[in-house]
């Protein structure tokens, strides 16, 4: 099974506000509220934002939000921060019994 | 304080076999699923198997069918990943990886991770 779709590399400013998309298809994104997005800054590893498409765990400020749209996922972040910099990765359950990854996104915060 | 500590990475020549451990604490390891993921230097994340609370169902990818297999032993509050016929492209920081609280089951997210074990496919 092919890997989600992303794109490569999303940026900001301070303050402002972006959107990640994670595009997928009918046997995956499109069948389930099973969608993850996870944040990774260099060297660590990743840490889960949001889980069944717009869930927070415990201690994720409300700043990031999940959303979802047929086979497309997408994950906001408003009011950007430097810390926020670093990779983004999107997951879903599939029709396969299996979980999938998006390929990741590079946010750089200008 | 929930953790995960992983164990059984190094280096191992192509065709090989290698075993990793994760040891479980700070929650009732036996009723959450548990997967491990993957992620090949500088590369993205890769799930490459998983197995319910009780051991009796797992799955895994194509990518590690036949090759790899995921087990536990709720008495030892520890997860396995054998890891047979071991390939160059196998290389990769190797996670286990815990659902959130309130997911036993999974909600195929994976909240807490461990440090994770470096797996070195080469001749």
């Amino acid at each position: 099974q092919s890997a989600l779709t992303q794109p490569p590399s999303v940026s900001g400013s301070p303050g402002q506000s972006v959107t990640i998309s994670c595009t997928g298809t009918s046997s995956d994104i499109g069948s389930y509220d099973r969608v993850s997005w996870y944040h990774q800054p260099p060297g660590t590893a990743p840490k889960l934002m949001i889980y069944e498409v717009s869930s927070r765990p415990s201690g994720v400020p409300d700043r990031f939000s999940g959303s979802k749209s047929g086979n497309t996922a997408s994950l906001t972040i408003s009011g950007l921060q430097a810390e926020d910099e670093a990779d983004y990765y999107c997951s879903s359950y599939t029709t396969s019994n299996t979980v999938i990854f998006g390929g990741g996104t590079k946010l750089t915060v200008l | 304080e929930v953790q995960l500590l992983e164990s059984g990475g190094g280096l191992v020549q192509p065709g090989g076999s290698l075993r990793l451990s994760c040891a479980a604490s700070g929650f009732i390891f036996s009723t959450y699923s548990m997967s491990w993921v993957r992620q090949a230097p500088g590369k993205g994340l890769e799930w490459v198997s998983g197995i319910s609370g009780s051991g009796g169902y797992t799955n895994k990818p194509d990518s590690v069918k036949g090759r790899f297999t995921i087990s536990r032993d709720n008495s030892k509050n520890t997860l396995y990943l054998q890891m047979n016929s071991l390939r160059a492209e196998d290389t990769a920081v190797y996670y286990c990886v815990k659902p959130p609280t309130g997911c036993p089951s999974g909600c195929a997210a994976f909240h807490i991770w461990g440090q994770g074990t470096m797996v070195t496919v080469s001749s």
